[in-house]
Parts: C-alpha cells; structure tokens; sequence
C-alpha cells in the first residue's frame, strides 16, 4: 500500500533557528514530490516539486532533498521566521505523475517561537 | 488573477440536509481537483476534473457525494444527505499540465455538520 509518512509530528523551534522536516514514502512507481506549506486556516501553498532525476531544489530560505533510491526526502528550512509557523505537508505522486495516485503525508505542525 | 475562489467559507448545516459547495478555478487552468481535509485523515483528494470531465472519482467516500463541472469557470460539490462525519474544510484546486504541475489551492469551505 503506498504511503506517506512525515516526521515529526510536530515541532517548535526559536525564530532564527534552522530545522529540517522528513518524508518517507512507498510509492511506487515514483513520479514526483512536492512539498506544500498551508498556513492556519488557508489552502495549502506550493513549495517545491521535485521528480525523480532532481535530488535538491530551492525556494528562498526551503531546500527540499530527494533520495530516491531510500525513498526519502527532506524540507530544510534556514534562519527560520515568525511566518513560518504552518503545517507542512508532503505529497507523492505515483505513475503518471499527474493527481493519479497521489498520496499524501499527514503533515508536520511546525511552530516558530520568538 | 483572484486565484481560486471557493464559496461559501463556512457553512454549518443540520444532519440530512443537502450541501452545496462551489469553486471558480483560476481562468486558463484545464484541471480542477475536490480535496478534502481532516485532522484524522489529512488531505484526501475526491475527484478531479480535465476539460470540465471527470476524470478520477475514486477518492468520493459514496453515493451522497457528486462533483459537476457544467463549464470551466464553475463546479460544485454536493452532500445529499448530509451526516456529522463529513464535517471537514474542503479545499478545491486547479492546475495545468495534469496536476504535474503546481496546484493552486483555494481558501477552502468550513464544513459543520450537526
């Protein structure tokens, strides 16, 4: 069964710190990650989309990892802001790459304490 | 561009009534997607839409929940009837490019069913 599974659950870290969210995944066969950023009481927002040859990719101040062969991907996020206290959410996308077989993480809650 | 609007916001509504949620897609996006999101269960996708035609209806949980798309400017999401367990904030997105690329998620409906 494919799946999704974030880590931690959720986390609090002071305004200026730097942390890392993880992302485990079974999908298979593997199209593409994304990572999306949903702010309380808002939509989720794109943050990064990486397919399978991308092993890193950038959004300001959010790095996104990708390890394919250990199914693993990473959301680093750097000198962290009083606005970045969302849940993140990580989500794969299977053959076909497209919303056929998307499967979803439950989300990691991060909270950015000044 | 408004990006996707979604109405009503927040609808509370007894057991057995009929509810109708509605979304306008950003112009020029050729795919629509039905999410929805629980604390329990997270993000769950229900149906998606290319070309105003459904194309994966795998993810409505049953037969009290459909999704029209009469145009590519407008599509509902109706619960007839109605029960608690659905209480959810449902979210509609759209997308070009076979959801390959980014979705753009609306600010999504609060739904209470009492």
């Amino acid at each position: 069964k494919n799946q999704v599974e974030q880590s931690p659950q959720s986390l609090i870290i002071l305004e200026g710190k730097n942390c890392t969210l993880q992302c485990n995944y079974t999908v298979s066969p593997f199209s593409n990650l994304r990572w999306y950023k949903q702010d309380t009481g808002r939509g989720p927002v794109s943050l990064t989309i990486m397919t399978f040859s991308e092993n890193t990719k950038s959004n300001g101040r959010y790095t996104a990892t990708l390890d394919a062969d250990t199914k693993q991907s990473s959301l680093h996020i750097t000198a962290s802001q009083l606005s970045d206290s969302a849940s993140y959410i990580c989500v794969v996308s299977g053959s076909g790459g497209g919303a056929d077989g998307l499967t979803f993480g439950k989300g990691t809650h991060l909270i950015i304490q000044p | 561009d408004a990006g996707v609007i979604q109405s009503p916001r927040h609808e509370v509504t007894e057991m057995g009534q009929e509810v109708t949620l509605r979304c306008k897609p950003i112009s020029g996006h050729d795919y629509l997607f039905w999410y929805r999101q629980t604390m329990m269960r997270g993000l769950e996708l229900l149906i998606y839409f290319n070309n105003n035609v459904p194309i994966d209806d795998s993810g409505m949980p049953e037969d009290r929940f459909s999704a029209k798309m009469p145009n590519a400017s407008f599509s509902t999401l109706k619960i007839q009837p109605s029960e608690p367990r659905d209480s959810a904030v449902y979210f509609c997105a759209s997308g070009d490019g076979r959801g390959r690329e980014t979705q753009y998620f609306g600010p999504g409906t609060r739904l209470l069913v009492l």
